[in-house]
């Protein structure tokens, strides 16, 4: 049972464009989402989080968007760069996010000059 | 600040030995997280260790074993492996009292059974 999705394996956009990445989940308990970027041989690095007592949130060029209703989160970027081509994974958690992270499979973004 | 860093970053075993993995977490982080990460998937949570003691466990055979010592570093240890056992292993480290923080992780280690 796959409790956070991400249901476009991959994803391509031009420079200077706008990305958005989506992720559902079906667990109404989570209370705190997370995006993490994954280069190749290295491991996830934070991007942005969002609790689950809030709709939005931006750091810089990301903002991440909570819909609890729909249990749908999506993660935009502007402008994308060629340095954002990367696999983005979405994950959720309880407590705050001291306890497990569940992940979804990820999406790979690919940025085009 | 060295952040979490795994050792080591390349393994190759043989089905049915054992290995152990290792971490040390961020600086001021006194809880690790274990995951799985199969080729194409994303990273299954394997269990967590806060105090010395296993706080939560993923649906993960007893073959999967830890510890964690009192500087707060943690032991993966996988005994009988099978060559589904192949993965990236990543190591996460949050502070146990934290609310909305976020977990870093490391760079992992790539397992390769044969």
């Amino acid at each position: 049972d796959q409790q956070v999705k991400q249901n476009s394996p991959s994803l391509s956009v031009q420079e200077g464009r706008i990305s958005i990445l989506n992720c559902d989940y079906t667990n109404s308990m989570f209370d705190y989402f997370l995006w993490y970027k994954k280069y190749p041989a290295e491991g996830p690095t934070f991007l942005i989080s969002i609790s689950s007592i809030k709709d939005k949130n931006e750091d810089g060029r990301f903002t991440v968007f909570l819909n609890k209703s729909a249990k749908h989160l999506s993660l935009h970027i502007v402008p994308s760069q060629p340095g954002d081509s990367a696999v983005y994974f979405c994950a959720a958690s309880f407590q705050g996010g001291s306890e497990k992270l569940v992940f979804g499979k990820g999406t790979k973004l690919t940025v085009n000059p | 600040d060295a952040g979490v860093t795994q050792s080591p970053t390349h393994l190759i075993k043989t089905r049915g030995q054992q290995v152990t993995l290792r971490c040390s977490p961020k600086s001021g982080h006194d809880t690790v997280s274990w995951y799985q990460q199969a080729l194409g998937q994303g990273p299954q949570f394997i269990f967590q260790y806060y105090e010395e003691e296993e706080r939560q466990r993923g649906n993960f055979p007893d073959r999967f074993s830890g510890h964690q010592f009192p500087n707060y570093s943690s032991e993966l240890n996988v005994n009988a492996l099978l060559l589904g056992d192949s993965a990236l292993y990543l190591c996460a480290s949050t502070p146990r009292r934290g609310w909305n923080t976020e977990a870093f992780f490391g760079q992992g280690t790539r397992l390769t059974v044969v």
